[in-house]
């Protein structure tokens, strides 16, 4: 089972700031890789796909990047209704999808 | 709209079985692979369950071992999880997904006696 670990577990951040979210994965991803937000009571969200593609109707502030076993999501210019859990997915060794732990945005 | 809605979920004591059920509208179903994904309460995101389009090939996470049995209707739009022999770790908010891509809102399962 492919490892994802996600750091740091929580961010405390200011409105306005970059925001910046590291996944690395145990084993290469080439980039199979995708990022979802999610909010308290709320679904997952899917933001991100193969890395550095955005999903449908995601703003442009949020970024991806990273290959192999590093990967990157950055939100350029936190707004309020991005204060939420964000977790990175592999979905290169399918069908043993697996989740990261999972990185907190609260505001400072 | 594409829409997942699902239902099924409840307090059910150990060793019991529940049926979840996930209605999709506002697309072809029929054309998807769909999955479903739990989180325990106050915890990560679980991958559990895929099923094909046409519902041919199924495939599960190795914590399910024959408990968990992922299937589709595609007459009725409508994909299904059966959950048997459950335990309190299966406990948490069960998620249809399409594709990964689209989620529903979930449905709650919670074991206990």
């Amino acid at each position: 089972e492919i490892v994802m670990t996600q750091s740091p577990a929580t961010l405390s951040v200011s409105p306005g700031e970059r925001v910046t979210l590291s996944c690395r994965a145990s084993q290469t991803l080439s980039s199979n890789l995708a990022w979802y937000q999610q909010k308290p009571g709320q679904a997952p969200r899917l933001l991100i796909y193969g890395a550095s593609n955005r999903a449908t109707g995601i703003p442009a502030r949020f970024s991806g990047s990273g290959s192999e076993t590093e990967f990157t999501l950055t939100i350029s210019g936190l707004q309020s209704e991005d204060f939420a859990v964000y977790y990175c997915q592999q979905y290169n060794d399918w069908p043993r999808y697996t989740f990261g732990q999972g990185t907190k945005v609260d505001i400072k | 709209e594409v829409q997942l809605v699902e239902s099924g979920g409840g307090l059910v004591q150990p060793g019991g079985s529940l049926r979840l059920s996930c209605a999709a509208s506002g697309f072809t179903f029929s054309s998807y692979w769909m999955h479903w994904v739990r989180q325990a309460p106050g915890k990560g995101l679980v991958w559990v369950s895929r099923i094909n389009s046409d519902g041919s090939t199924t495939n599960s996470a190795d914590f399910v071992k024959g408990r968990f049995t992922i299937s589709r209707d595609n007459a009725k739009n409508t994909l299904y999880l059966q959950v048997n022999s459950l335990r309190a770790e299966d406990t948490a908010v069960y998620y249809c997904t399409r594709d990964l891509q689209i989620w529903g809102q979930g449905t709650v399962v919670t074991v206990s006696s």
